[in-house]
């Protein structure tokens, strides 16, 4: 079975600064990975994917991820912050096909504070 | 285009009771997939309806089940609530059950009294 982990619960960072947030995950076969942001009261919005190819991806908003088959891991990165970027950020596991029953498996989420 | 939109936005239940969550997933998806998420973690999958046909499901009990229509709209149907169904219900839709990506809807937050 397939498993997310985001170890830091809450980051704050200073508006301007750079951002990574952690996430590793565990699955058998060659994983799909995602990135959502959840801003209060909202529903999740992708921020980007890693299916295959390149390992750097880029995203949305300035954001881009680094897979590290090695770590198991697929961290999200900005070079600077804006206080816009103050939400929860979501990593995620994706299995697909009938076998692993369509779904997302996600992390416990990261919590973002951006000070002015 | 229209993304995915969710009714109600917010309701209040008694343990007990039974509760139809509504979704509407966004033009050109035919997969509809659902998930809880309680306050302070993340969402955890519930089952995925495609072509009318549960397609998937997550760890979840029978009292939770759901409904495809024609027009691939989906309802969450919850039986028997306890108060640890008080959560964020999160629909998302995907153009076809082989998709990657799944579009979110901005949830119905349910409380369980």
């Amino acid at each position: 079975a397939q498993s997310v982990t985001q170890p830091d619960i809450h980051i704050t960072v200073s508006e301007g600064a750079s951002l990574e947030l952690r996430c590793n995950y565990s699955y058998g076969a060659t994983p799909y990975l995602f990135w959502y942001v959840q801003s209060p009261g909202q529903g999740l919005q992708l921020l980007l994917k890693y299916f295959s190819g390149d390992t750097l991806v880029q995203g949305i908003k300035g954001f881009e991820a680094e897979f590290k088959r090695s770590q198991s891991s697929f961290n999200l990165r900005k070079p600077s912050v804006h206080w816009s970027d103050a939400a929860e950020y979501f990593c995620a596991v994706g299995a697909f096909g009938e076998a692993a029953g369509n779904k997302l498996t996600f992390g416990g989420g990261t919590r973002v504070l951006v000070k002015p | 285009e229209t993304g995915v939109t969710q009714s109600p936005t917010h309701l209040i239940k008694t343990r007990g009771q039974q509760v139809t969550l509504r979704c509407s997933s966004q033009s050109g998806h035919n997969t509809v997939s659902w998930y809880q998420q309680a306050l302070g973690q993340g969402p955890q999958f519930i089952f995925q309806y495609y072509r009318e046909e549960e397609n998937g499901r997550g760890n979840f009990p029978p009292r939770f089940s759901g409904l495809q229509f024609p027009n691939y709209s989906s309802e969450l149907n919850v039986n028997a609530l306890e108060l640890d169904d008080s959560a964020l219900y999160l629909c998302a839709s995907s153009p076809g059950t082989n998709s990657y990506e799944q579009y979110f809807g901005p949830g119905t937050r349910l409380t369980v009294t």
